[in-house]
């Protein structure tokens, strides 16, 4: 049974290039939740959706970052015209359900590194 | 609003030491409460975490936990660490936030730091 699987792991940007994250939830699972890591900053929750559905958006940064989950395929977080400040590590987790106390299970990471 | 802080950056100890990872939060709802463990340049797994009933919670790798109502509190602990416990330990706490989601809130993490 795999685990929450994203790629890349790595991504090198230039500045004003986008990048596109994109995660493959755990089977059986239909809830994403992306959180952005920073150095000293522990992880930050940015959004949560469902299936064709934006569910909870409060932590994306207003502009440049959005998020989808379509019908078919995975999760894509996308960020455009990165900037240096945009460097951080993604991750992505997934859930089968909501419902209190849940637990939600971690993929391994992309690593953006904006130059 | 909910919010998790984990007091302590950074904590050294030896091997076969004993060790506590301190995590306090805010919440004004029933909460529930996570530990996760972060090894270099991978994701999050759960160590543990507590719902309800017993205060005391056992988790993988010889970890337990103590959810402390009044004190909201939820400190790691374990009798006796091993090299391979160094990593970014996190606290994390979840209560039902509009619209009917437990999304969890992490705190900053503690680097546990374990010396021979």
């Amino acid at each position: 049974n795999a685990g929450v699987m994203q790629n890349p792991r790595h991504l090198v940007r230039r500045r004003g290039q986008e990048a596109r994250l994109r995660c493959s939830p755990m089977k059986g699972h239909s809830h994403v939740y992306w959180y952005r890591q920073l150095p000293e900053e522990g992880l930050k929750f940015m959004v949560y959706l469902q299936k064709e559905n934006i569910i909870d958006e409060s932590g994306m940064p207003k502009e440049r970052f959005s998020a989808e989950f379509p019908k078919e395929g995975p999760s894509i977080l996308r960020i455009q015209q990165v900037v240096r400040g945009d460097s951080a590590a993604y991750f992505c987790a997934s859930s089968p359900r909501i419902r209190a106390g849940n637990t939600i299970y971690f993929g391994e990471g992309s690593w953006l590194t904006v130059v | 609003a909910q919010s998790v802080t984990q007091l302590d950056s950074q904590v050294p100890v030896f091997e076969e030491a004993p060790v506590e990872l301190r995590c306090n939060y805010s919440s004004s709802v029933s909460v529930y409460l996570f530990w996760y463990v972060q090894y270099p340049n991978q994701g999050l797994q759960l160590l543990l975490k507590y719902l309800s009933g017993s205060t005391l919670v056992k988790g993988i790798n010889g970890f337990e936990a103590e959810f402390n109502k009044s004190q909201t509190s939820f400190h790691l602990r374990k009798p006796s660490v091993h090299i391979s416990d160094t990593a970014e330990y996190f606290c994390a706490v979840s209560d039902e936030r509009s619209g009917g989601s437990y999304i969890p809130t992490f705190g900053r993490g503690t680097s546990l730091i374990v010396h021979p």
